[in-house]
């Protein structure tokens, strides 16, 4: 089946320590899109890649790095200079070019700092 | 900036009832989307409806309708006769044309938790 996969599900880093979250879409689609979501703070964009080898800051791209260097797998790596990164990381993928952009998103990871 | 405000952080309803959910949105382009989210509580998003500014025709489908008013910047959603599966959080967001204006990322409200008792 079509889908967006995450991994892991839960991921523990103790502080100063590089973390890299998985997302990998098997849709075809050229764009992909990472999302951070905290409580009563809805969806905030990190970065977005909108074709191999070529990807933007989000709204709040500080403390985080993308790579694209295939069309199906953009990882997130949360660095240590990310001061606050407890949080539920949701990837999504769409089609490019279109208007309008219904985002498929996969099922997320909560990233815990210990 | 484009901005979504859902004012109801939570709602909470006995099973039967309807129950609406309020979004508004501030743009200044001519041609936007509009998107509704339901997010369970397992964390994944799923997509419910997609709605362009230039068509304000309400849609049905089920127990789900949705009211687009461009007048009001408002794009308002309605769960008919509600049901404990209709727990979770549901976000409201418009898209955005970036710099170039091929290419276009969400703006997303911070969502309603509505809680369906029995």
């Amino acid at each position: 089946d079509g889908g967006i996969t995450q991994s892991p599900k839960y991921l523990f880093r103790k502080e100063g320590q590089n973390v890299t979250l998985s997302c990998e879409q098997n849709l075809n689609h050229d764009a992909m899109y990472w999302y951070r979501q905290d409580p009563g703070q809805g969806l905030r964009l990190i970065y977005y890649s909108q074709i191999v080898n070529d990807f933007q800051k989000g709204d709040i791209a500080e403390g985080y790095s993308v790579s694209r260097e295939k069309k199906e797998s953009f990882p997130l790596t949360v660095t240590s200079a990310q001061k606050n990164p407890t949080a539920f990381y949701l990837c999504a993928s769409s089609g490019w070019g279109a208007l309008y952009n219904e985002q498929f998103f996969g099922p997320g990871t909560r990233l815990t700092v210990l | 900036a484009q901005k979504v405000t859902q004012a109801q952080t939570e709602i909470s309803v006995v099973e039967k009832e309807d129950v609406t959910l309020d979004c508004v949105y501030e743009t200044r382009d001519t041609t936007y989307y509009l998107f509704w989210y339901k997010q369970p509580p397992s964390g994944e998003l799923v997509f419910l409806i997609r709605r362009n500014s230039f068509d304000e025709q309400n849609e049905i489908s089920g127990r789900y309708s949705w009211n687009f008013q461009k007048s009001t910047s408002s794009f308002n959603f309605t769960i008919t006769a509600s049901q404990v599966v209709d727990s979770a959080v549901y976000f409201c967001a418009l898209s955005e044309a970036n710099s170039g204006g091929s290419n276009y990322k969400l703006t997303f409200g911070k969502g309603t938790l509505l809680t369906v008792n029995p």
